[in-house]
């Protein structure tokens, strides 16, 4: 069956330093997403991506965040300098064609963790 | 505004019983899509059922069901038969409509479910 997936499973990294979280989401699917989730809190919409450009971001993906999909496959959340409450699980997902009907596949989260 | 509301931060269930996890939502589109989601201690997020707004007949996936009243805007989760490894945090949680959306969703604050031997 296909997935989502996601790398790294965990990253630890200096407050001030540029991370990069990568998802290949499924190969047909054209609607692509980045939540997040602090620990013990609900998950929280980032950024949402189609035909090759941001169609929503919330108002917690400033400045310091970007997304890109590269290479037709992969897709990727940049975050340019990490602060503390950076930290928490990241998600990615992906929907197929029909987004009234197609619910969201999860990838199974990035553990950021800023020191 | 869209909102989404789990009012049980905790539940428990004996093993082999029925829980019903409660969800209410609130938005003044006609279309929406309603998910529930379980999250285990690994922290992956697993789909487990989804309701259309459209949709006549309560959804079902194998020992979940979801128990649609329109009218009150609630979406209750019933897993019947509880098993220990339901013990997991559940999310509800609501699409955007689809005119003009991204297809975001809109999570609530999560249940956590324990099922006691």
């Amino acid at each position: 069956e296909p997935e989502v997936t996601q790398t790294p499973s965990h990253q630890v990294t200096q407050m001030g330093q540029e991370v990069i979280l990568r998802c290949v989401p499924i190969s047909n699917h054209l609607y692509f997403y980045w939540y997040r989730q602090i620990l013990g809190q609900k998950v929280e919409f980032l950024v949402s991506f189609y035909n090759n450009e941001i169609s929503e971001k919330s108002e917690i993906f400033d400045d310091q965040f970007s997304v890109e999909r590269p290479d037709g496959s992969n897709f990727t959340l940049k975050i340019r300098s990490t602060k503390l409450e950076d930290s928490a699980m990241y998600f990615c997902a992906s929907s197929g064609e029909d987004r009234v009907v197609y619910e969201q596949f999860f990838g199974p989260g990035t553990r950021l963790t800023v020191l | 505004a869209q909102k989404i509301t789990q009012t049980q931060p905790g539940m428990f269930v004996q093993e082999k019983e029925a829980v019903t996890l409660d969800c209410t939502y609130d938005t003044s589109d006609p279309s929406y899509g309603l998910f529930w989601y379980k999250q285990p201690s690994s922290g992956e997020m697993i789909f487990l059922i989804y309701q259309g707004s459209y949709d006549q007949q309560n959804a079902t996936e194998g020992r979940y069901s979801l128990n649609f009243q329109k009218a009150r805007k609630s979406a209750n989760l019933v897993i019947s038969a509880s098993q220990l490894g339901d013990s997991a945090m559940y999310f509800c949680a609501m699409r955007e409509p689809y005119s003009g959306n991204t297809g975001k969703l809109i999570f609530g604050q999560g249940t956590t479910l324990q099922v006691k031997p």
